[in-house]
């Protein structure tokens, strides 16, 4: 069965401070993808990851796939109030981009 | 730049109802999908579409089907529509390989 599991699901933390999520997922996959969703909206494209080893950041998010241990980080650096919202990993699945999403970290920055 | 367009942001029908949701993209991909997002449960994909014609059945089709009779649309169909079937709806395309999905606004349907 395809699996991908996020973790933790809340997050509450404050601003300044770091933080990791935590990707895991069942398939061979060498690829990963991560993705924003901001409360009522539609899910925003942040990292796409395609080979083992790989990093990507983007201001205070820093994205890294090892596919080896079938895990992605997602990690954030002195949080800031504005990325607030919820994070998916989701693994695309040997390639057929049939994606299948983890459950969501909901992260929230707290002043 | 890149555009996934949902007919609809939010939409009431009646139970028993045919409810048709659709979905235009721009960028000329080949993969369409249609997942359905509801709280505790994320995102379950309902259908999805490797070519004109081409579907193929995700994790949760019943009670839905789908059409895609041109490359930039693909159509989910509620043939009856049921109070379960109240959610949100997100389209999204992708194209080849390393090229990851891109969704639409979503349609938060409501079935009363």
């Amino acid at each position: 069965e395809l699996k991908v599991e996020q973790n933790p699901l809340f997050l509450s933390m404050q601003e300044g401070k770091n933080y990791t999520i935590y990707c895991n997922y069942s398939t061979t996959s060498d690829r990963l993808y991560w993705y924003r969703q901001d409360p009522g909206k539609s899910l925003e494209s942040l990292f796409v990851l395609l080979s083992n080893g790989a990093v990507k950041q983007e201001g205070r998010l820093m994205a890294s796939l090892d596919t080896k241990a079938r895990l992605s980080t997602l990690h954030i650096t002195a949080a800031v109030h504005d990325l607030s919202a919820t994070y998916f990993c989701a693994d695309p699945n040997f390639g057929n981009e049939k994606l299948t999403f983890g459950t969501g970290t909901r992260l929230t920055i707290i002043p | 730049d890149v555009k996934v367009t949902q007919s609809s942001r939010y939409l009431v029908k009646r139970t028993g109802e045919k409810v048709f949701l659709e979905c235009v993209q721009d960028m000329d991909h080949e993969n369409m999908f249609w997942y359905r997002q509801d709280p505790g449960l994320g995102l379950r994909l309902i259908y999805f579409s490797y070519d004109v014609k081409m579907k193929e059945k995700g994790d949760i089709p019943e009670g839905y089907s789908v059409s895609r009779e041109k490359k930039e649309r693909f159509s989910l169909i509620l043939e009856s529509a049921s109070t379960n079937q109240t959610s949100m709806y997100l389209c999204a395309s992708g194209g080849t390989i390393n090229t990851e999905a891109f969704f639409g606004q979503g349609t938060r349907l409501t079935v009363v």
